[in-house]
């Protein structure tokens, strides 16, 4: 079965600082990863989505994340964090195939402080 | 552009009532995904939909049910209602069934009393 791991429940940074996320998975065939913000009462927002090629692969709102299929990677950067910033992040799996008929898989989340 | 639209955006119900929650997808989407998200936690997998047909299913029971209308629009329904239905009930589109991307809207915040 396929599942996802976020092992930073919160993550505190300040403004103006790095920030990487991290995402674990696992899955039989070749994944779809996907990493999607959340703001507060608000539905799931595309950060970034890895299909397959180049491993670094770029987002919106200055985000990338790193597919390393040794580590059953894909984690999520950003050079520099600004106030807005702050939300939860989620990082997913979906199946490679076109079946599709298991939804995307979702880690619990990571929730991102930003400090002034 | 419209996103997704979801109806209503809260609901309150009570233990054992019926529920019926909708969700129109982006224009030219023809793939409806279904997800429960409990407080504090990733959104769950219920079901995926694709021209009016089910193609997948969450682990979630049989009182969770769902359709596809013929303009791609769809509901989600439960019936016999439990304190642990409550949840921020998303909803997703995409153009085909395969994973493009999925777009999500804002949700419907179901709470069960």
């Amino acid at each position: 079965a396929q599942s996802v791991t976020q092992p930073d429940i919160h993550i505190t940074v300040s403004e103006g600082a790095s920030l990487e996320l991290r995402c674990n998975y696992s899955y039989g065939a070749t994944p779809y990863l996907f990493w999607y913000v959340q703001s507060p009462g608000q539905g799931l927002q595309l950060l970034l989505k890895y299909f397959s090629g180049d491993t670094l692969v770029q987002g919106i709102k200055g985000f990338e994340a790193e597919f390393k299929r040794s580590q059953s990677s894909f984690n999520l950067r950003k050079p520099s964090v600004h106030w807005s910033d702050a939300a939860e992040y989620f990082c997913a799996v979906g199946p490679y195939s076109g079946g599709g008929a298991d939804g995307l898989t979702f880690g619990k989340g990571t929730h991102l402080i930003i400090q002034p | 552009d419209a996103g997704v639209t979801q109806s209503p955006t809260h609901l309150i119900k009570t233990r054992g009532q019926h529920v019926t929650l909708r969700c129109s997808p982006i224009s030219g989407h023809k793939s409806v995904s279904w997800y429960q998200q409990v407080l504090g936690q990733g959104p769950q997998f219920i079901f995926q939909y694709y021209e009016k047909e089910e193609r997948g299913r969450g682990n979630f029971p049989d009182r969770f049910s769902a359709r596809q209308f013929p303009n791609y629009s769809s509901e989600l329904n439960v019936n016999a209602l439990l304190l642990g239905d409550s949840a921020l009930y998303l909803c997703a589109s995409s153009l085909e069934v395969a994973y493009n991307e999925q777009f999500f809207g804002p949700g419907t915040r179901l709470t069960v009393l």
